[in-house]
């Protein structure tokens, strides 16, 4: 069974980088498949972030794209996203995926918020 | 861009009712479209991929239909526990994105 974890800090003050990972169990990420990250704002929507490609190759949401990385450890078979310059609007529940045809597994999610 | 126009918003439904959720694509996605629910403070959940193909594990009261630009999840005879928000999403070209949401109320 497919098992994705995100973790990280809970509070990232305005200005500084939030940083997730994403590690997965039941599956090798260099078997395949692409890795992504959604968010939620508080009481809104779903928002796709950006994926990742096991051989590395990336594409990203143009709303954040100038501030989003993401990259993939094959060896810790994890993921991460990293997102600059934070500010209050960045504030949200952040899930990592498993993309196959959409996205088929996810991790419980993990609620970021950004406050000084 | 794709947009993804999602309708209605909400909706009043009773247990037992037929359901109804249309997404639009401001342009053709073939069969590239997923739906998911959404319970509070839970992860999404796959209900239908490839727009018509039933997740394996889900109910057979729920089916999606479509292809292009229109899309539909429908629930036959909706249960207390499909009282959630759900979502479309495209994932026929990058930036996929995701409908605006259909939460499903207790009428």
């Amino acid at each position: 069974q497919v098992q994705l974890q995100e973790s990280g800090p809970g509070l990232v003050k305005p200005s500084e980088t939030l940083s997730l990972t994403c590690a997965v169990s039941g599956y090798s990420i260099s078997s395949g498949y692409s890795w992504g990250w959604v968010r939620q704002p508080p009481g809104k929507g779903l928002e796709w972030i950006g994926s990742i490609y096991h051989s590395g190759g990336t594409y990203y949401d143009p709303s954040p794209k100038s501030r989003v990385t993401i990259s993939v450890d094959t060896s810790k078979n994890q993921f991460s996203l990293k997102l600059s310059s934070v500010t209050a609007a960045d504030t949200a529940v952040y899930y990592c995926a498993r993309a196959y045809s959409g996205y088929d597994y996810w991790g419980q999610g993990t609620l970021v918020t950004v406050s000084s | 861009d794709i947009q993804m126009t999602q309708s209605p918003s909400s909706l009043s439904a009773s247990v037992g009712d037929r359901v109804t959720i249309t997404c639009r694509a401001s342009q053709g996605i073939r069969n590239d479209l997923g739906w998911y629910q959404q319970k509070p403070g839970k992860a999404p959940k796959r209900l239908i991929y490839a727009a018509s193909n039933l997740q394996s594990g889900v109910p057979s009261r729920f089916s999606g239909s479509g292809s292009g630009t229109e899309f539909t999840l429908t629930i036959s005879s909706l249960q207390p526990e499909d009282f959630a928000t759900y979502y479309c999403l495209q994932h026929n070209s990058y930036p996929w994105t995701f409908g605006q949401g259909t939460k499903v109320e207790i009428k």
